[in-house]
This record gives structure tokens, sequence and C-alpha cells, in this order.
């Protein structure tokens, strides 16, 4: 299709274990940013790309969080010896380009939940 | 610290009924945008806006920025259970290439 897409669309795991997240934004979209949202809340930023550059990581939680993205499109998220409070929804979104005044095309996002 | 305050937080309201939503944020904005999000699903896009004074009309929803481009306001005429989701606002200075994002709005239209 052409919307962005997110993968697994869930995952159940146990506390300790690590998890990866996929995001596949719209073809030729430059901008790419990863959010996580909490059940009924608004969007908490976690780092964004610019191509495959992340100029800003200033929203990752911990250390162990992290992201890469590769040729400029696919990019992965990973959380290390997940804990309980890393349960939510992670949401991608990519834009043509990275200004303020452009739209953010979303994906339906990972519900994350750690046992 | 940028702020984008949202309110109010929570709005039950039966069909049929108008409502409006505010988005107040604590520094110039160069533009705003209000997205919609229903459960399951990533937020969608509603409107931008980039002009202060500026209205837009969709449908029954009618988006204000305020004059001086710190605030922004949603009105929904007539409101329908179609209507119901998690409204969100988000905007920026010129300088940002990271929106800053509202809380949300949680709306729900009881038909």
């Amino acid at each position: 299709g052409a919307g962005v897409s997110q993968s697994p669309s869930n995952k159940v795991t146990e506390k300790g274990k690590d998890v990866e997240l996929r995001c596949d934004p719209i073809s030729g979209h430059t901008a790419l940013y990863w959010y996580r949202q909490s059940l009924g809340q608004g969007l908490e930023f976690l780092i964004y790309f610019q191509g495959n550059s992340a100029p800003d990581k200033s929203g990752l939680p911990s250390d162990r969080f992290s992201a890469e993205r590769t040729g400029g499109s696919v990019s992965t998220l990973t959380i290390q010896r997940t804990q309980q409070e890393d349960s939510a929804v992670y949401l991608c979104a990519s834009s043509l380009v990275g200004a303020i005044n452009q739209p953010q095309h979303f994906g339906d996002g990972t519900r994350l939940s750690i046992l | 610290t940028q702020l984008l305050e949202q309110s109010p937080q929570f709005l039950s309201i039966q069909e049929g009924e108008n409502l409006t939503v505010y988005c107040n944020s604590s520094s110039v904005f160069s533009s705003l945008q209000w997205y919609r999000q229903e459960p399951g699903e990533g937020p969608v896009l509603l409107v931008t806006v980039v002009t202060g004074g500026e209205v837009k009309k969709l449908k029954r929803l009618t988006f204000q920025f305020g004059d001086a481009r710190k605030d922004s306001s949603l009105h929904i005429t007539a409101a329908q259970p179609g209507d119901t989701g998690l409204y969100l606002c988000a905007g920026g200075p010129a300088s940002n290439y990271q929106l800053i994002w509202g809380a949300g709005t949680k709306l729900i239209i009881k038909p």
C-alpha cells in the first residue's frame, strides 16, 4: 500500500527480553519520526530521522532504546531488556521533509505489552 | 520549554450538540495542525492553519488560528457519533522540525 506500514501490529513479550519494531515509511519521504503513546494519551516524541541520520535523539527514554534507518527508508526501533513501563503503542510517522508545516503520515502503530 | 495545552481533556456529549476544543501555546507558532485518531489507528491529519486569524472549514468542523498565532480552536457543529475520537493539535515555530504535541481531547458522541 501507499501508507506507512508498521510491524508487528501487536507484540507481547516477557520482561527482560529485547524487541524490535519496524517502520516502512511512504516512499520518497525523507523524514521519519518515532513516538510512544500510552492508552488514550498524547504523543511522546522519541527520535527523528532525516535520511539515515538522527539529528535528534533527545526523546529516547533510556540507553535501552535505540533506532536506526537504512537506505533512507525502513527504520527499526529496538528496546533492550524490556521493562513493564515500556508497555505502550509505538507509532511511526513520515513526512516529505522535516519541516514544521509538513503533515505527518502515521502508521497504525505497534502495541507492545511487557508481561 | 514550549508547551501546547489542550482543553478539555475529555468531552462526552449527545449527538446533535455543538462543541469547541481549544489548543493554547506558550509561544508563537508558525503553523498548527489538527489530527484525529481513532482506536487502533494512527492519527490522521484534518487541517493545517498557518496565517493568524485564519479560518478553515471541513464539513461540520471549523478550525481557527488565533490572530497572534498562539492559540487555535476546533468547533464541531451538530456532532455525530462518527466524530468520536482523540483530537490532537500539534505545531511549532518555523525553526523546529519536530512538532510539539498537545495531550489530546478525547471526544465521545453518544447516539
